[in-house]
């Protein structure tokens, strides 16, 4: 069974440009999370989505976005990209509803210059 | 809101060294969960505990889910190089008030000497 795919794996963006990060869960998982992760702020929660739906978020602006696709998928969007948002994006898919048996993506880095 | 407090922030120990780190909080958790993250991967769960006093093992690991639901502590027997990872841990928790929440400590960073 292949794991959580994240695509890309690095990503180099300047201020002000946006970015969208793809995550393909573990075939059957119908719940994925996005976390963010900088040095010594562990992992903050972003959002999450269950058949399509966002059904919880955390505490960062409305430049961060993101949607679920019919088959799981899932990307996530910055937009107007700041320097603080250098981090490990990383993707995590369940097999329902009640999440807390997590499988993580590798993540994408994300720099911005 | 919830927050855990994950202690030692980091570790640098000998080989075959005992490693012992706790996560406490002021929020009751439904369940606590342990993961580790080698470099450059994403974090793999090791041990998820399920009831308040639980004690678990998974091979040189154990995780116990305190009493009161507020804290757990995970260690590690004989450490082996191949420990040297980010551990975190995590709490569940399903309210009403909070809905599905899981919150993750900041990490623990281990680094083993051989």
């Amino acid at each position: 069974k292949a794991g959580v795919t994240q695509t890309p794996r690095y990503l180099i963006k300047t201020r002000g440009q946006q970015v969208t990060l793809s995550c393909s869960p573990i075939s059957g998982h119908r719940s994925v999370s996005w976390y963010q992760q900088t040095p010594g702020q562990g992992l903050q929660f972003l959002f999450e989505y269950f058949s399509e739906t966002q059904r919880n978020k955390g505490n960062f602006p409305g430049r961060f976005s993101g949607r679920q696709f019919s088959n799981s998928r899932s990307e996530m969007n910055v937009s107007t990209l700041e320097l603080g948002d250098s981090a490990l994006y990383l993707c995590a898919s369940s097999l329902d509803r009640v999440a807390e048996k997590l499988f993580f993506g590798s993540g994408t880095q994300l720099s911005v210059l | 809101g919830q927050q855990l407090n994950q202690s030692p922030q980091s570790m640098f120990i000998q080989e075959g060294e005992d490693v012992s780190m706790n996560c406490t909080s002021s929020s009751i958790f439904n369940t606590w969960l342990w993961y580790k993250q080698d470099p450059g991967e994403g974090p793999v769960l090791l041990i998820a505990l399920y009831k308040a006093g639980e004690l678990t093992s998974n091979g040189r690991l154990t995780a116990q889910f305190g009493i009161t639901r507020k804290d757990s502590f995970l260690n590690i027997s004989a450490s082996i190089p191949s420990d040297v990872g980010i551990y975190f841990c995590a709490g569940h928790l399903i309210s009403m008030e909070y809905g599905n929440k899981l919150v993750f400590g900041a990490g623990t960073i281990l680094r083993v000497k051989s």
